[in-house]
């Protein structure tokens, strides 16, 4: 199988607080991973991609120095809100594709951050 | 450009009956397809895949799905609903010759089976 672990499932914090959400691949490499966030009754919208090594590619419209990525090894990135306000409350799921693979992505259980 | 259209927002279904999610799809080469399905305050989960070959695929918990190369669809059924299989249901494809892109999802499909 191939496993992603994301910590924490469920986060509260204050507004203007920053928040690390973890993403691992626990027993494959992952080269590329994906973040989205889901809005209630949404659907998954892509925020960037992670590229271990290198500077994360970031989706229009998702602000780079409020959404932090670092990829900085093959089975973790992490991702940071930073002076998180009650808009960026939602739920975050992170991804990751096996190397070698055809292109199925694994995903984490979700983060649900929500900010005060 | 690939694009995901799942048309109906919400499936209601009898437990015991057979069940239809419905994808269409658009790619400017070959497409990668997969289903996955989410439940409440959780991650996605894979279902299946169709890369090539048989274009009935069979996946997870009794799913399947055909790949429709002249309708451009990708539906997923399964014979006989049980109430577990309520759930939101993500379409989901990635063009053959895309590179390292990430997978375009359809807006989702609730699925409700009712006992």
């Amino acid at each position: 199988g191939a496993v992603v672990s994301q910590h924490p499932s469920w986060v509260i914090c204050k507004s203007g607080t920053s928040v690390k959400i973890e993403c691992r691949s626990l027993d494959f490499q992952a080269t590329t991973m994906f973040w989205y966030r889901q809005f209630p009754k949404q659907s998954l919208m892509l925020m960037a991609t992670s590229n271990e090594g290198s500077k994360a590619t970031y989706e229009q419209g998702v602000e780079k120095d409020k959404f932090l990525i670092n990829h900085a090894s093959l089975t973790l990135s992490t991702l940071t809100v930073t002076s998180a306000h009650p808009e960026d409350s939602s739920f975050y799921i992170c991804s990751a594709r096996k190397v070698g693979t055809t292109g199925e992505l694994f995903f984490g259980e979700g983060s649900r951050l929500t900010v005060l | 450009a690939q694009s995901v259209a799942q048309p109906e927002d919400q499936v209601n279904v009898a437990e015991g009956n057979p069940l239809t999610v419905k994808c269409t799809y658009s790619v400017s080469g070959n497409p990668y397809l997969f289903w996955y399905v989410q439940y409440p305050n959780r991650g996605l989960q894979f279902l299946l895949k169709y890369i090539t070959g048989d274009n009935l695929v069979k996946g997870s918990y009794g799913f399947e799905a055909e790949f429709n190369k002249s309708q451009t669809s990708f539906h997923l059924k399964k014979p006989s609903a049980l109430v577990s299989d309520s759930a939101l249901y993500f379409c989901a494809v990635r063009d053959v010759l895309s590179g390292n892109t990430p997978l375009v999802f359809g807006k989702g499909t609730r699925l409700s089976v009712i006992a």
